[in-house]
């Protein structure tokens, strides 16, 4: 079993539509992270969390550190958000990912 | 802003060669990773290292040499390339966030 894991796997949603993508963990972490791997190969980070809900724009992290679970949603979803999104957790040194969530926003 | 700079995008090498791979990173900080991608697999840790000469095995160290003889770069080190090498190779460094480089899409031929 993954340390990291993530759902879905793949999303495709009509522009405008609400997103959420999932990510639960089991081990213990100091930090947890969104990624976004666009075509191309390049990841930006979105977000940094260790507690608590952080907003980007269209873009809102939540973490349950009880639970051992963030989400990320996308708001009024548009098809530049198109990409891959990845969950990492930071255990001790190491950052430990999930193995993504790929989206498609069809218009 | 941070920058994770690797020094190519797409290489493309003959099996047998001796491949470097080098990331530079301006913000100080202690810790750089790096990390392959592949399909279906997701991104694996192939080493990192945590200050100057110090390093540590990831998941996924055979095959790869790391060296991290300044803070600001951490070169990887493919000794001798194979086939099963052909991946995109990401660089990150990391205090409390992490920056990620643009990735080197290796092909070994």
């Amino acid at each position: 079993k993954n340390e990291v894991e993530q759902s879905p796997q793949n999303l495709t949603a009509q522009e405008g539509e609400f997103i959420t993508i999932n990510c639960s963990y089991s081990v213990g972490i100091s930090a947890l992270h969104w990624l976004q791997q666009h075509p191309g190969g390049g990841i930006v980070s979105l977000f940094m969390l260790s507690s608590g809900k952080k907003k980007h724009g269209r873009l809102i992290a939540t973490i349950n550190i009880q639970e051992k679970h963030s989400s990320l949603h996308i708001t009024a979803s548009h098809p530049r958000d198109s990409a891959v999104y990845i969950c990492a957790v930071r255990n001790t040194d190491k950052l430990i990912f999930g193995t993504g969530t790929r989206l498609q926003v069809f218009p | 802003d941070v920058k994770v700079t690797q020094s190519s995008r797409y290489l493309v090498k003959r099996t047998g060669e001796k491949v470097f791979l080098e990331c530079v990173q301006d913000m100080d900080h202690e810790n750089m990773f790096w990390y392959r991608q592949d399909p279906g697999l997701g991104l694996r840790l192939i080493y990192f290292s945590y200050d100057v000469k110090m390093k540590e095995k990831g998941d996924i160290p055979e095959g790869y040499s790391v060296s991290r003889e300044k803070k600001e770069r951490f070169s990887l080190i493919l000794e001798s390339a194979s086939t099963n090498q052909t991946s995109m190779y990401l660089c990150a460094s990391s205090r409390v966030g992490a920056f990620f480089g643009q990735g080197t899409r290796l092909t070994v031929v």
